[in-house]
């Protein structure tokens, strides 16, 4: 969607290996976001970002770190890839109080 | 977080209008009521929100109960590009310790038939 791209849109990837996705915005909002989403469960929120170098868990976090130097970008790394963590991966972001735009997704797949 | 409630899946006929229920009846009166959709292989999209008051945009309208236990998405003509999962999820105002994140259901599913 406008003001917001994730990268790599697909990826395969083995068993043990580190892994970071990137979420990248141009519209200057605050507040960042991961998801994951899997068939039978939805959407699930990794971990959230409320300003630069400021990050918390969400729902699912174990596995999973992020980091965001600056306002733009904000990483989501698997530090050692599992079979159940390949997903549908969604990155948001969102202004106070507006509405969230979501990317397009990155399909991660683990091998 | 507070929860919300939706139906599983609802059918429509093109053309027809759709009201998607919500129920939320722990919601805190400063939590925001907003509705996303996804089509399919796509990310989820915003459709419309509100706090009180009904809402209208080009995309839905919004209708909020009284005591704000419940809402109900409003699409006025349904197409055939309508069919989706549409959530209703609570969002906490900034600075209330939630940072505004968004906790996803399982929505509701929309079949609109030609």
């Amino acid at each position: 969607d406008a003001g917001i791209t994730q990268s790599p849109r697909h990826k395969v990837t083995e068993t043990g290996t580190p892994v970071t996705l990137r979420c990248h915005q141009t519209e200057n909002h605050r507040y960042m976001y991961w998801y994951r989403q899997d068939p039978g469960h939805g959407l699930r929120l990794i971990h959230y970002s409320y300003g630069v170098k400021d990050t918390d868990k969400g729902e699912v976090s174990d596995g999973y770190s992020v980091s965001r130097s600056k306002t733009e970008d904000f990483l989501l790394t698997l530090e050692s890839a599992t079979s159940s963590q390949t997903s549908v991966y969604f990155c948001a972001i969102s202004g106070e109080r507006w509405g969230y735009t979501f990317g397009s997704g990155t399909r991660l797949t683990v091998v | 977080d507070a929860k919300t409630t939706q139906p599983n899946s609802m059918e429509s006929n093109e053309e027809e209008p759709v009201h998607l229920p919500c129920n939320h009846s722990t919601i805190s009166g400063t939590d925001y009521i907003h509705w996303y959709r996804q089509l399919p292989s796509q990310g989820p999209e915003y459709v419309i929100h509100g706090l009180t008051s009904n809402v209208n945009n080009r995309m839905a309208s919004l209708a909020i109960a009284e005591d704000r236990k419940s809402s109900t998405l409003i699409l006025h003509r349904a197409t055939l590009r309508d069919a989706a999962v549409y959530y209703c999820i609570l969002r906490a105002p900034d600075g209330s310790g939630n940072t505004g994140k968004l906790i996803f259901g399982q929505g509701t599913t929309l079949q609109v038939k030609p």
